[in-house]
């Protein structure tokens, strides 16, 4: 199986700050990787899919990048409604993966 | 629009059984696999396979055979997760979630809304 490795787990931003969230395939996954946002209590929406593809609706603040086996999410300026949990996931091969998460939480 | 809902919360006694529905509207459903995810409290989500929706012909992840079922009622547009012999450890919410594009290859989207089956004597 192909394991996917978040960093951070968490970190702590403010309102308007520039976001960063890592994932890193244990093997090439050309572009199969998507972003998941996870509220408390919420199922998990889709974001972004294809490393880059911005679902519908999504708010253009949300970027997303990488191919092989490094991936970066992007906020390019956090907003209140964001502090929630991150999660990246490959599906290049089966069984689709996830990371870890990553939670963002309010400095 | 799009929607999947699934059952409401359960609570079961260890070696119960609990059959989870997922209910979906707004497209064809045998035109996209259906998935299910675990997430258990406090924990990431895990992946616990697919249910080709025109088929019917599921696949386990591992981890996940055995005691775990899917199935379909297509004449409802209804995907199912059977769970036998529950365990404290099956204590978890339980997601169905569509294949974005039918390929598997682009996420999944929508999502149910989750349901919790807590397992406790």
């Amino acid at each position: 199986d192909i394991q996917m490795t978040q960093s951070p787990s968490s970190l702590s931003a403010s309102v308007g700050d520039r976001v960063t969230i890592t994932c890193r395939a244990s093997q090439s996954i050309s572009n199969y990787l998507n972003w998941y946002q996870q509220k408390p209590g919420k199922a998990p929406k889709l974001l972004i899919h294809a490393e880059s593809s911005l679902q519908s609706g999504v708010p253009s603040r949300f970027s997303g990048s990488g191919s092989g086996t490094d991936f970066t999410l992007t906020i390019s300026s956090l907003q209140p409604e964001d502090f929630a949990t991150y999660y990246c996931q490959q599906s290049y091969s089966t069984p689709p993966t996830f990371g870890q998460g990553t939670k963002v939480e309010i400095k | 629009q799009v929607q999947l809902v699934q059952s409401g919360s359960e609570l079961k006694k260890p070696g119960a059984s609990v059959k989870v529905s997922c209910k979906a509207s707004g497209y064809t459903f045998t035109s996209y696999p259906m998935n299910w995810v675990r997430q258990a409290p406090g924990q990431g989500l895990e992946w616990m396979g697919w249910i080709n929706t025109n088929t019917g012909n599921p696949t386990y992840a591992q981890g996940f055979t055995g005691r775990f079922v899917f199935s379909l009622d297509t004449s409802v547009s209804a995907a199912y997760l059977q769970i036998s012999s529950l365990k404290a450890e099956d204590t978890a919410v339980y997601y169905c979630a569509r294949d974005k594009y039918g390929s598997g290859s682009y996420g999944f989207d929508p999502w149910g809304q989750g349901t919790l089956v807590t397992v406790s004597s």
